[in-house]
C-alpha cells in the first residue's frame, strides 16, 4: 500500500534543530516521477510549503525559510529528510511530507504529519 | 509570493445541499490550481488538479472550475463523509502557496 509516515522528535529545544525523516512505502523515491516535499500546518500560518526534493538531489526552497532549511534523500531507504535549524516557537506546526507530481507540483499523497513542537 | 484567499472560511450545510467555495489568487495562475480534503488527524487527500481534473477515485459529486484568478471547488450533493476543511493550492509559482481553508460543518 502506498505511503508516507513522518517521524522524529516531537518536542525540540528554542535555537537547536528539527530533524524529521519521511519513510516511503510501495512507490520507489527513484522512480523520477516525482518529487518529494515537505510542507508545514501551523494555526497561525495556515499551511506553508517548506521544499522538495528529487532523488538526484535537486531541490526548491521556500525562500522565507531557505536559510534555515536542509532537504535530503536517501534512496537506499527510501527515505526523505528534514532538517530546519534555530527553531523558536514560531516553528511548532504539524509536519507533513508528501509526494509531488513533477511539472505540476501538486501534492497527490500526504502522510498523516507530526506535531512538532517548539519549547524549552 | 502569489496569496490565495479562500472564502468563505466555514459553511454550514445539510446532507444533499449544493455547497461552493471559491479561492482567488493574488496573480494569475492560469489552470494551475489543486484542491485538497483534511479531516482531523487525517492526511490531506487530493480531489482536483489543474482546476478541473478529477483524482482518480474522488467522488463525481466533486467538481472544480476557473481559470486565472478565480476558482470554485463545488460539492454538488454534500455527504455524511465530506464533513472535512478544504483547502486551495497554486502551483504556477514558487514557492507553492495554499489558501487558509473552508471548513464545511454540519447545519
Amino acid at each position: 500500500q502506498l505511503q508516507l509516515q513522518e517521524s522524529g522528535p516531537g518536542l525540540v529545544r528554542p535555537s537547536e534543530t528539527l530533524s524529521l525523516t519521511c519513510t516511503v512505502s510501495g512507490d520507489s523515491i527513484s522512480g523520477g516521477n516525482h518529487y518529494w516535499g515537505w510542507i508545514r500546518q501551523s494555526p497561525g500560518k495556515g499551511l506553508e510549503w517548506i521544499g522538495s526534493i528529487f532523488y538526484s538531489g535537486s531541490t526548491y526552497y521556500n525562500p522565507s525559510l531557505k536559510s534555515r532549511v536542509t532537504i535530503s534523500v536517501d534512496t537506499s531507504k527510501n527515505q526523505f529528510s528534514l532538517k530546519l535549524n534555530s527553531v523558536t516557537a514560531a516553528d511548532t506546526a504539524v509536519y507533513y511530507c508528501a509526494r509531488q507530481v513533477i511539472y505540476y507540483w501538486y501534492f497527490d499523497l500526504w502522510g498523516r504529519g507530526t506535531l512538532v513542537t517548539v519549547s524549552s | 509570493d502569489i496569496q490565495m484567499t479562500q472564502s468563505p472560511s466555514s459553511v454550514s450545510a445539510s446532507v444533499g445541499d449544493r455547497v461552493t467555495i471559491t479561492c482567488r489568487a493574488s496573480l494569475g495562475i492560469s489552470n494551475w490550481l489543486a484542491w485538497f480534503q483534511q479531516k482531523p488527524g487525517k492526511a490531506p487527500k487530493l480531489l482536483i488538479f489543474s482546476a478541473s481534473s478529477l483524482q482518480s477515485g474522488v467522488p463525481s459529486r466533486f467538481s472544480g472550475s476557473g481559470s486565472g484568478t478565480e476558482f470554485t471547488l463545488t460539492i454538488s450533493s454534500l455527504q455524511p463523509e465530506d464533513f472535512a476543511t478544504y483547502f486551495c493550492q497554486q502551483a504556477n509559482t514558487f514557492p507553492l502557496t495554499f489558501g487558509g481553508g473552508t471548513k464545511v460543518e454540519i447545519k
